[in-house]
């Protein structure tokens, strides 16, 4: 269960691309990288997961380098409705997902 | 509805008083997570169940707290004797089978609640 770090807010503007890094310098071989989007009053919804190099689905692209200590979530042109906390975890098939406090994302109009 | 249901959504109570919260996973899911959420933090793990049986209770934090999952689907979390530091934001999630932090969390959009 690596310990993850990440900025604790960021601000963007309609439009942008905006990338959030996440550290994990101690991840383990079996640790996968997920990450999670939670809106105010809602639980975390699953936005994305790798193991290495780069994912992309509808919503996002996660970037992984080679050595695996950290990551980068990327969204791609984000609007109003991409504000909220995205919270990054590494873990593996064992552990019970362990979240920290996550990056507070606001895009502005 | 097809994702995680939790009631209340909304449950305000004095301390000292005796609190139930409700999750209703998605069918099928054997695994169910019940994570707590204080304002400003990410949720925080309390009891894990596969099945029937709690298989990892160790965040629940002191013995005020119980959850049971009697038939393997519907989850009780108990708070006994409610302090005025229990009042967060309860979470339930549940996924297929444990994959632990592989694979997806379906998260319900929680119970809150408040003790006066």
């Amino acid at each position: 269960l690596a310990k993850t770090t990440q900025p604790i807010s960021m601000d963007s503007y309609e439009g942008q691309e905006v990338n959030i890094t996440c550290s994990h310098n101690n991840i383990a071989t079996n640790d996968y990288i997920t990450w999670y989007q939670q809106f105010p009053s809602q639980g975390p919804r699953f936005i994305i997961q790798g193991y290495k190099t780069k994912v992309t689905n509808e919503v996002a692209s996660l970037f992984i380098p080679a050595d695996r200590k950290s990551s980068t979530l990327s969204l791609p042109r984000v609007s109003l409705s991409d504000t909220a906390v995205y919270y990054c975890l590494a873990s593996g098939g064992s552990y019970i997902p362990t979240f920290g406090r996550g990056t507070s994302l606001i895009v502005h109009p | 509805g097809a994702g995680v249901s939790q009631t209340p959504s909304n449950k305000v109570t004095e301390k000292g008083k005796y609190v139930e919260l409700r999750c209703d996973p998605i069918s099928g899911h054997t695994a169910l997570y019940w994570y707590r959420q204080s304002l400003g933090q990410g949720p925080e793990f309390l009891i894990y169940f596969q099945g029937t049986g709690a298989a990892d209770d160790s965040g629940l934090p002191n013995d005020r707290f119980f959850a049971v999952r009697p038939e393997g689907s519907v989850s009780t979390l108990k708070i006994q004797r409610t302090e005025r530091g229990d009042s967060a934001v309860y979470l339930c999630a549940s996924s297929p089978t444990f994959t632990g932090g592989v694979g997806e969390l379906f998260f319900g959009e929680g119970s809150r609640l408040t003790v006066l």
